[in-house]
């Protein structure tokens, strides 16, 4: 079975401070896939990034980063110089190698971004 | 990205009555889900929508309550049938291109329960 720790519910920080989002995974697969959502007030759900198990290199796109470590099993994401529009729920998730695309989400991490 | 349009996009509806969310994507997909998100909570998967056949539930959910159709590569709709007030929840339809692709996701119904 697959399971997503997101251990802090909400998270809240002045602006242009960092945020660091930890996300923890449990499987016994493999191959799996590491996904992170951002969701907004209005509640649309946001495709952030994919991560497949054999690529371990860490990512920047813009303000954001993510460091995948294989060893501990997480994927933790950081929001570098945070904004007003960066408050939303940041879900991390897994699919593993077999079932139907099935994902399994954290709780999510409520960010809050103070003015 | 595919876009995905959701219908209703909310509604209000009395107990015991029953619901059809339309999910209709401008490309044809491969695979489409439909998800529950409780308030204040994480999603959870209901099932996998299969085009020509019936849906595959996860655990705790099945096609009485939620029934399913998916007539082609592009449409799908989700039924919540004979609602109570805990079923009020954000009902969201994803779509994938494949096993190993990312889902994206709908803008959500969001149906409240008198």
């Amino acid at each position: 079975a697959q399971k997503v720790t997101q251990a802090q519910t909400e998270i809240s920080v002045v602006e242009k401070e960092d945020v660091t989002l930890d996300c923890v995974y449990e499987t016994r697969d493999t191959t799996y896939y590491l996904f992170w959502y951002k969701q907004p007030p209005s509640g649309e759900l946001v495709f952030l990034i994919r991560r497949n198990s054999f690529d371990e290199q860490n990512e920047i796109s813009g303000r954001y980063s993510w460091n995948f470590q294989k060893s501990t099993s997480s994927f933790n994401f950081t929001i570098t110089a945070s904004q007003v529009v960066d408050s939303a729920v940041y879900f991390c998730a897994l699919r593993g190698s077999y079932g139907n695309n099935r994902l399994a989400f954290g709780k999510g991490n409520q960010v809050v971004v103070i003015p | 990205s595919a876009v995905i349009s959701q219908k209703p996009s909310r509604d209000i509806c009395q107990r015991g009555t029953s619901l059809t969310i339309q999910c209709q994507v401008d490309s044809q997909v491969t695979m489409m889900f439909w998800y529950r998100q409780q308030p204040g909570q994480s999603l959870t998967l209901i099932a996998t929508a299969n085009q020509g056949s019936e849906a595959t539930y996860e655990s705790g959910f099945v096609i009485d309550k939620f029934p399913i159709s998916r007539p082609n590569l592009t449409f799908s709709t989700l039924t919540v049938s004979n609602m109570s007030p805990e079923d009020s929840s954000i009902y969201l339809c994803s779509v994938a291109q494949g096993p190993d692709q990312p889902q994206h996701f709908g803008d959500g119904t969001r149906l409240s329960i008198l």
